[in-house]
Protein backbone atom coordinates (compact mmCIF):
# COMPACT_ATOMS: atom_id res chain seq x y z
CA UNK A 1 0.00 0.00 0.00
CA UNK A 2 1.02 3.29 -0.79
CA UNK A 3 2.51 5.45 2.72
CA UNK A 4 3.90 8.90 3.10
CA UNK A 5 5.38 9.40 6.67
CA UNK A 6 6.14 13.02 8.36
CA UNK A 7 8.16 12.37 11.14
CA UNK A 8 8.00 15.53 12.62
CA UNK A 9 4.44 16.58 14.50
CA UNK A 10 5.54 19.83 15.00
CA UNK A 11 8.50 22.28 14.23
CA UNK A 12 9.14 25.81 15.14
CA UNK A 13 11.14 28.49 13.64
CA UNK A 14 12.23 32.26 13.97
CA UNK A 15 10.87 34.53 11.82
CA UNK A 16 13.78 35.35 8.53
CA UNK A 17 15.22 31.49 9.46
CA UNK A 18 14.99 28.90 7.60
CA UNK A 19 13.73 25.50 8.40
CA UNK A 20 13.36 22.06 6.80
CA UNK A 21 10.50 19.86 7.11
CA UNK A 22 10.59 15.63 6.37
CA UNK A 23 8.88 13.43 4.50
CA UNK A 24 9.13 9.79 3.72
CA UNK A 25 7.11 7.59 1.16
CA UNK A 26 6.63 4.70 -0.28
CA UNK A 27 5.64 3.60 -3.73
CA UNK A 28 5.96 0.90 -6.83
CA UNK A 29 4.61 3.24 -9.17
CA UNK A 30 8.14 4.30 -11.75
CA UNK A 31 5.74 7.07 -12.90
CA UNK A 32 4.99 9.50 -9.81
CA UNK A 33 4.38 12.98 -8.22
CA UNK A 34 5.19 14.69 -4.79
CA UNK A 35 3.28 17.19 -3.25
CA UNK A 36 3.56 19.81 -0.30
CA UNK A 37 0.37 21.57 0.60
CA UNK A 38 -0.16 24.35 2.93
CA UNK A 39 -3.37 24.50 5.35
CA UNK A 40 -3.31 27.54 7.63
CA UNK A 41 -6.40 28.03 10.01
CA UNK A 42 -8.49 28.90 7.75
CA UNK A 43 -8.50 25.17 6.67
CA UNK A 44 -7.95 25.82 3.11
CA UNK A 45 -5.39 23.31 1.35
CA UNK A 46 -2.84 25.38 -0.45
CA UNK A 47 -0.58 23.49 -3.21
CA UNK A 48 3.48 24.71 -2.08
CA UNK A 49 5.25 22.57 -4.77
CA UNK A 50 5.33 19.83 -6.81
CA UNK A 51 7.78 17.48 -7.89
CA UNK A 52 7.89 15.11 -10.53
CA UNK A 53 9.54 12.09 -10.18
CA UNK A 54 11.39 11.42 -13.47
CA UNK A 55 12.58 15.30 -12.97
CA UNK A 56 15.95 15.61 -11.27
CA UNK A 57 16.20 18.93 -10.77
CA UNK A 58 14.87 19.76 -7.20
CA UNK A 59 11.51 21.83 -7.72
CA UNK A 60 11.44 25.63 -6.53
CA UNK A 61 8.72 28.01 -5.49
CA UNK A 62 10.20 31.09 -4.65
CA UNK A 63 11.37 30.76 -0.99
CA UNK A 64 9.93 26.91 -1.08
CA UNK A 65 12.21 24.74 -2.26
CA UNK A 66 12.54 20.49 -1.83
CA UNK A 67 15.05 18.18 -1.94
CA UNK A 68 13.97 15.01 -3.29
CA UNK A 69 16.34 12.09 -3.16
CA UNK A 70 14.32 9.35 -5.09
CA UNK A 71 16.46 6.31 -3.86
CA UNK A 72 15.91 6.87 -0.35
CA UNK A 73 12.38 8.07 -1.29
CA UNK A 74 12.48 11.40 0.39
CA UNK A 75 10.93 14.47 -0.23
CA UNK A 76 11.86 17.49 2.38
CA UNK A 77 10.45 21.25 2.15
CA UNK A 78 12.44 23.67 2.48
CA UNK A 79 11.49 27.27 3.55
CA UNK A 80 13.71 30.16 3.56
CA UNK A 81 13.04 33.21 5.26
CA UNK A 82 10.34 31.93 7.33
CA UNK A 83 7.79 34.60 7.28
CA UNK A 84 4.93 34.38 9.72
CA UNK A 85 2.16 34.01 7.14
CA UNK A 86 4.18 30.53 7.02
CA UNK A 87 2.31 29.35 10.02
CA UNK A 88 0.42 26.44 9.23
CA UNK A 89 -0.06 22.76 9.06
CA UNK A 90 1.99 21.21 6.16
CA UNK A 91 1.11 17.92 4.62
CA UNK A 92 3.28 16.10 1.93
CA UNK A 93 1.13 13.91 -0.58
CA UNK A 94 1.69 11.10 -2.87
CA UNK A 95 0.18 9.80 -5.83
CA UNK A 96 -1.41 7.21 -5.42
CA UNK A 97 -1.76 4.09 -7.73
CA UNK A 98 -3.48 5.15 -11.05
CA UNK A 99 -6.70 3.56 -11.56
CA UNK A 100 -9.37 4.88 -14.16
CA UNK A 101 -7.58 7.55 -14.94
CA UNK A 102 -7.83 9.11 -11.56
CA UNK A 103 -5.18 10.70 -9.80
CA UNK A 104 -5.31 9.61 -6.06
CA UNK A 105 -3.73 11.33 -3.51
CA UNK A 106 -2.12 9.99 0.05
CA UNK A 107 -1.43 12.17 2.33
CA UNK A 108 0.87 12.52 5.59
CA UNK A 109 -0.31 13.32 8.91
CA UNK A 110 0.89 16.79 8.48
CA UNK A 111 3.54 18.67 10.45
CA UNK A 112 2.28 21.91 12.65
CA UNK A 113 4.70 24.63 12.13
CA UNK A 114 4.96 27.89 14.25
CA UNK A 115 6.56 30.92 13.48
CA UNK A 116 8.33 33.19 16.46
CA UNK A 117 8.47 36.31 15.72
CA UNK B 1 -13.41 31.52 -11.90
CA UNK B 2 -14.57 30.33 -7.63
CA UNK B 3 -12.48 27.46 -8.54
CA UNK B 4 -13.83 24.71 -5.70
CA UNK B 5 -16.61 25.29 -4.08
CA UNK B 6 -18.24 23.53 -0.66
CA UNK B 7 -22.14 23.97 0.94
CA UNK B 8 -22.67 24.04 3.89
CA UNK B 9 -19.27 25.30 5.71
CA UNK B 10 -20.56 24.50 8.96
CA UNK B 11 -23.24 21.31 10.14
CA UNK B 12 -24.60 20.05 13.61
CA UNK B 13 -26.34 16.71 12.62
CA UNK B 14 -28.03 14.17 15.36
CA UNK B 15 -27.16 10.34 15.70
CA UNK B 16 -29.16 9.15 12.53
CA UNK B 17 -30.03 11.99 10.58
CA UNK B 18 -29.45 11.92 6.95
CA UNK B 19 -27.43 14.87 5.06
CA UNK B 20 -26.08 15.70 1.73
CA UNK B 21 -22.51 17.85 1.43
CA UNK B 22 -22.38 19.48 -2.04
CA UNK B 23 -19.20 20.63 -3.73
CA UNK B 24 -19.14 22.26 -7.40
CA UNK B 25 -15.41 23.04 -9.78
CA UNK B 26 -16.03 25.68 -12.41
CA UNK B 27 -12.32 24.53 -13.74
CA UNK B 28 -13.90 21.58 -16.08
CA UNK B 29 -12.27 19.30 -14.15
CA UNK B 30 -12.88 15.45 -15.07
CA UNK B 31 -12.00 14.03 -11.68
CA UNK B 32 -13.34 14.95 -8.29
CA UNK B 33 -12.78 13.54 -4.68
CA UNK B 34 -14.03 13.41 -1.53
CA UNK B 35 -11.79 13.35 1.80
CA UNK B 36 -12.07 13.55 5.35
CA UNK B 37 -9.35 14.78 7.64
CA UNK B 38 -9.56 13.84 11.12
CA UNK B 39 -7.42 14.99 14.06
CA UNK B 40 -3.36 13.40 13.99
CA UNK B 41 -4.89 11.62 10.82
CA UNK B 42 -3.90 13.92 7.78
CA UNK B 43 -6.74 13.81 4.77
CA UNK B 44 -8.05 9.99 3.73
CA UNK B 45 -10.11 9.44 0.58
CA UNK B 46 -13.67 8.66 0.61
CA UNK B 47 -14.72 8.23 -2.33
CA UNK B 48 -13.69 9.71 -6.14
CA UNK B 49 -14.90 10.16 -9.54
CA UNK B 50 -12.68 9.75 -12.40
CA UNK B 51 -15.53 10.83 -15.08
CA UNK B 52 -19.15 11.92 -14.97
CA UNK B 53 -21.09 9.08 -14.21
CA UNK B 54 -18.21 6.90 -12.80
CA UNK B 55 -17.53 6.82 -9.05
CA UNK B 56 -15.08 4.25 -7.16
CA UNK B 57 -14.51 3.83 -3.46
CA UNK B 58 -11.73 5.32 -1.68
CA UNK B 59 -9.98 4.21 1.81
CA UNK B 60 -12.73 4.70 3.94
CA UNK B 61 -16.14 4.50 1.96
CA UNK B 62 -18.30 3.13 5.03
CA UNK B 63 -21.28 5.06 5.84
CA UNK B 64 -20.83 7.48 2.88
CA UNK B 65 -23.02 7.50 -0.68
CA UNK B 66 -21.72 9.88 -3.80
CA UNK B 67 -23.30 10.95 -6.69
CA UNK B 68 -21.63 12.47 -9.75
CA UNK B 69 -24.48 14.94 -10.99
CA UNK B 70 -22.77 16.25 -13.90
CA UNK B 71 -19.51 17.06 -14.61
CA UNK B 72 -19.69 19.94 -12.21
CA UNK B 73 -20.86 18.58 -9.31
CA UNK B 74 -19.91 15.61 -6.88
CA UNK B 75 -22.28 15.51 -3.63
CA UNK B 76 -21.57 13.20 -0.40
CA UNK B 77 -24.49 11.51 1.39
CA UNK B 78 -25.11 10.83 4.91
CA UNK B 79 -27.80 8.26 5.10
CA UNK B 80 -27.54 7.76 8.78
CA UNK B 81 -24.95 9.79 10.74
CA UNK B 82 -23.12 8.26 13.19
CA UNK B 83 -20.19 10.14 15.96
CA UNK B 84 -17.19 8.68 14.15
CA UNK B 85 -18.47 10.43 11.35
CA UNK B 86 -17.29 13.67 12.94
CA UNK B 87 -14.79 15.48 10.84
CA UNK B 88 -13.76 17.87 8.22
CA UNK B 89 -15.12 16.78 4.49
CA UNK B 90 -13.10 18.91 1.78
CA UNK B 91 -14.01 18.17 -2.02
CA UNK B 92 -11.15 18.06 -4.45
CA UNK B 93 -11.19 18.13 -8.14
CA UNK B 94 -8.65 17.79 -10.67
CA UNK B 95 -8.02 17.87 -14.74
CA UNK B 96 -7.91 14.51 -16.54
CA UNK B 97 -4.10 13.12 -15.96
CA UNK B 98 -3.18 15.66 -14.25
CA UNK B 99 -1.82 15.41 -10.90
CA UNK B 100 -2.69 18.48 -8.82
CA UNK B 101 -5.51 18.73 -6.87
CA UNK B 102 -7.20 21.83 -5.99
CA UNK B 103 -9.31 22.18 -2.82
CA UNK B 104 -12.56 23.13 -1.67
CA UNK B 105 -12.69 25.46 1.69
CA UNK B 106 -14.24 22.25 4.15
CA UNK B 107 -17.23 21.50 5.63
CA UNK B 108 -16.82 21.10 9.42
CA UNK B 109 -19.62 18.21 10.35
CA UNK B 110 -20.37 17.43 14.33
CA UNK B 111 -22.50 14.25 14.98
CA UNK B 112 -23.70 14.29 18.40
Amino acid sequence: AQTVTQSQPEMSVQEAETVTLSCTYDTSESDYYLFWYKQPPSRQMILVIRQEAYKQQNATENRFSVNFQKAAKSFSLKISDSQLGDAAMYFCASRGPRQGGSEKLVFGKGTKLTVNP
Amino acid sequence: NAGVTQTPKFQVLKTGQSMTLQCAQDMNHNSMYWYRQDPGMGLRLIYYSASEGTTDKGEVPNGYNVSRLNKREFSLRLESAAPSQTSVYFCASSAHREDTQYFGPGTRLTVL
